[in-house]
């Protein structure tokens, strides 16, 4: 157990609503991700950060802000949702073997958002 | 960058029997080389992995190739359980990681 939570774990909103999406990690680790999961598409990195206030883009991040303020916590933010947004959501972090988006040693996973948007 | 093909996107086995899930990538540069198991409503975990110097690994009744002439890698399952019944992703990681879709395995009792 990584120490991470996901909240919410479920949600169901509206087209052009606001979603934000919160990672909170207990271990103070640097690298944090957010990955997308879809049928057919596997995990796609949305989002990453390496450090409080340092945050970089992955491979689908047209649509998605995220902040860092503290350590412990990583957020995802949906500024205006849409359907192509429903999916399910993860937040990772890495202890060991990274160097920005490049990772080489064990991914810990929370355990999902799982996002509808109508 | 780079992209991971896994197959098949099912696979369905008899208790005791193997399984294999074959991945391919197409950055010959790609350096390490994870296997993600998820069971239904958590997130994936870590398996086990291999790097570009070593052609196999093995734990317990898990074992993973990789061909890198060819590009592709290769999770094992001998003996196979109930309790091995998930969805495995593979990925490949060099400037970035890229996770294959994923293979749905069910092992019949």
């Amino acid at each position: 157990d990584a120490g991470i939570t996901q909240s919410p774990r479920h949600k169901v909103t509206e087209t052009g609503t606001p979603v934000t999406l919160r990672c909170h990690q207990t271990e103070n680790h640097r690298y944090m991700y957010w990955y997308r999961q879809d049928p057919g598409h596997g995990l796609r990195l949305i989002h990453y950060s390496y450090g409080v206030k340092d945050t970089d883009k992955g491979e689908v991040s047209d649509g998605y802000s995220v902040s860092r303020s503290k350590t412990e916590d990583f957020l995802l933010t949906l500024e205006s949702a849409t359907s192509s947004q429903t999916s399910v959501y993860f937040c990772a972090i890495a202890t060991r073997g990274t160097s920005g988006r490049v990772n080489t040693g064990e991914l810990f996973f929370g355990e999902g958002s799982r996002l509808t948007v109508l | 960058g780079e992209n991971v093909e896994q197959h098949p996107s099912t696979l369905s086995v008899q208790e005791g029997d193997s399984a294999v899930i074959k991945c391919t990538y197409s950055d010959s540069a790609s350096n390490y080389f994870p296997w993600y198991k998820q069971e239904l409503g958590k997130g994936p975990q870590l398996i086990i992995d291999i790097r570009s110097n070593v052609g196999e690994k093995k734990d317990q009744r898990i074992a993973v190739t990789l061909n890198k002439t060819a590009k592709h890698f290769s999770l094992h399952i001998t003996e196979t359980q109930p309790e091995d019944s998930a969805v495995y992703f593979c990925a490949a990681s060099l400037n970035d990681m890229r996770f294959g879709a994923g293979t749905r395995l069910t092992v019949k009792p």
